[in-house]
């Protein structure tokens, strides 16, 4: 079965630190990868994806992520984050091109907060 | 345009009552997802329906658990009877399909935390 591992449960960083969260996923297949987010009180909401092409995909908030299919990793960047970044970060992967399931399988959840 | 509506919010029962959740898609949202969400732990889907039917409910356990979507609109999740694991939040989920494509985006309401004494 698939599964997606987030190593970091907390993460606490100082506002202007670079922020680095892990996702790897268990699938050999082609997969569509995703990070959510969930600000305090609010819905989740899809931050970035990546389908094919370019592995290095730009998201909302001036967040990034990389897909390094040799590592099986879907990692989440930000070279500068901000208080407002505090929150939840879910990974996320829907295993089987053509969205045939339109299934997604979620990670634990590593939870940021940023310090002013 | 407005977004995934949930009721309630909150919920608070005790164990053995039934309890229903009722979600609301994006309209024009054909298909519809059911997720439990268990503290500390990422959504795990329950259910997906395409317009009126359930397509993928392998993993709602349907010895105390039921979902149904009427006109392929609005949908209801109910539970019963309760028990002290269910407490969680459930969260619903809406997404359109699009012929000829591939994955489409996943909206999500703001979920209904169910509590469980």
């Amino acid at each position: 079965a698939q599964s997606v591992s987030q190593h970091n449960h907390h993460v606490i960083l100082s506002e202007a630190a670079s922020l680095e969260l892990g996702c790897n996923y268990s699938y050999g297949g082609t997969v569509n990868l995703f990070w959510y987010v969930q600000y305090p009180g609010q819905h989740l909401q899809l931050l970035l994806k990546y389908f094919s092409g370019d592995p290095l995909v730009k998201g909302i908030k001036g967040f990034e992520a990389e897909f390094i299919k040799s590592k099986f990793s879907f990692n989440l960047r930000k070279p500068s984050v901000q208080w407002s970044d505090t929150a939840e970060y879910f990974c996320a992967v829907n295993a089987g091109y053509g969205g045939a399931t339109n299934k997604l399988i979620f990670g634990t959840g590593t939870l940021l907060a940023v310090q002013p | 345009e407005a977004g995934v509506v949930q009721s309630p919010r909150y919920k608070i029962i005790e164990k053995k009552q039934p309890v229903a959740f009722w979600c609301n898609p994006i309209s024009g949202h054909n298909t519809l997802y059911w997720y439990r969400q268990n503290l500390g732990q990422g959504p795990e889907l329950l259910i997906r329906y395409e317009n009126e039917e359930a397509v993928d409910d392998s993993q709602l356990p349907k010895d105390r658990f039921s979902a149904e979507r009427l006109k392929g609109v609005d949908s209801t999740l109910k539970i019963q009877p309760a028990e002290l694991g269910d407490s969680a939040v459930y969260l619903c989920a809406s997404s359109s399909r699009t012929a000829g494509t591939g994955y489409n985006e996943q909206f999500f309401g703001p979920g209904t935390r169910l509590t469980v004494l």
